[in-house]
């Protein structure tokens, strides 16, 4: 069964500075990686996904991803971010079998 | 275009009262999933159905029972409530298990 480590509960950065949410899942075989970012009060929004092809993928709102097989894991990325990115963010995993499985969630929190 | 909808939007149960959570989705998905949302335990998964007329359990299937109705429809029941039920349930659809999941907008269940 596959399963999603998000090891950071919590995340501050500064607006304008870059941005790594770690990911780091475990499946025997290739799987099917998302990130979602859920605002406040409001539900979720997928912000890229990979599933097979480039291991670097682009997804909305200049967040980007790149999947690495060799450390298991699929870090979401940003250069330079907003007061508005502040939000949790969840990453998930899919095994093939229509089971998705989300991590626990990183909030993020940006300062002025 | 209502997507996947929903209801209750708020409901306040008595431990030991039954309810059934609705959740209809219009977009001929094949996947439906439950999940419940949980302050820093992320979203997991209850129930969910990788067609019609199969359900298969997830991470926290115990003290819920679902339908998959038909192709739109994914009900989950909870029959006999429990103050540990208490949570923000998620419904979700998905065409296929390497595409996004679409997710309702939740129903706010409190068990007292």
């Amino acid at each position: 069964a596959q399963s999603v480590t998000q090891p950071d509960i919590h995340i501050t950065v500064s607006e304008g500075a870059s941005l790594e949410l770690r990911c780091n899942y475990s499946y025997g075989a290739t799987p099917y990686l998302f990130w979602y970012v859920q605002s406040p009060g409001q539900g979720l929004q997928l912000l890229l996904k990979y599933f097979s092809g480039d291991t670097l993928v682009q997804g909305i709102k200049g967040f980007e991803a790149e999947f690495k097989r060799s450390q298991s894991s699929f870090n979401l990325r940003k250069p330079s971010v907003h007061w508005s990115d502040a939000a949790e963010y969840f990453c998930a995993v899919g095994a093939g079998d229509d089971k998705i499985i989300f991590g626990k969630g990183t909030r993020l929190h940006i300062l002025p | 275009n209502a997507g996947v909808t929903q209801t209750p939007k708020f409901q306040v149960l008595k431990t030991g009262q039954s309810m059934t959570l609705q959740c209809a989705q219009d977009m001929n998905h094949n996947s439906m999933y439950w999940y419940r949302q949980d302050p820093g335990m992320g979203l997991r998964l209850i129930y969910y159905s990788a067609s019609e007329g199969t359900t298969d359990k997830g991470e926290v299937p115990n003290g819920y029972n679902v339908s998959r109705l038909n192709k739109r429809e994914f009900s989950l029941r909870l029959e006999s409530a429990a103050p540990s039920q208490t949570s923000v349930y998620f419904c979700a659809s998905s065409d296929r298990d390497n595409s996004p999941l679409h997710f309702g907008n939740g129903t706010r269940l409190t068990v007292t």
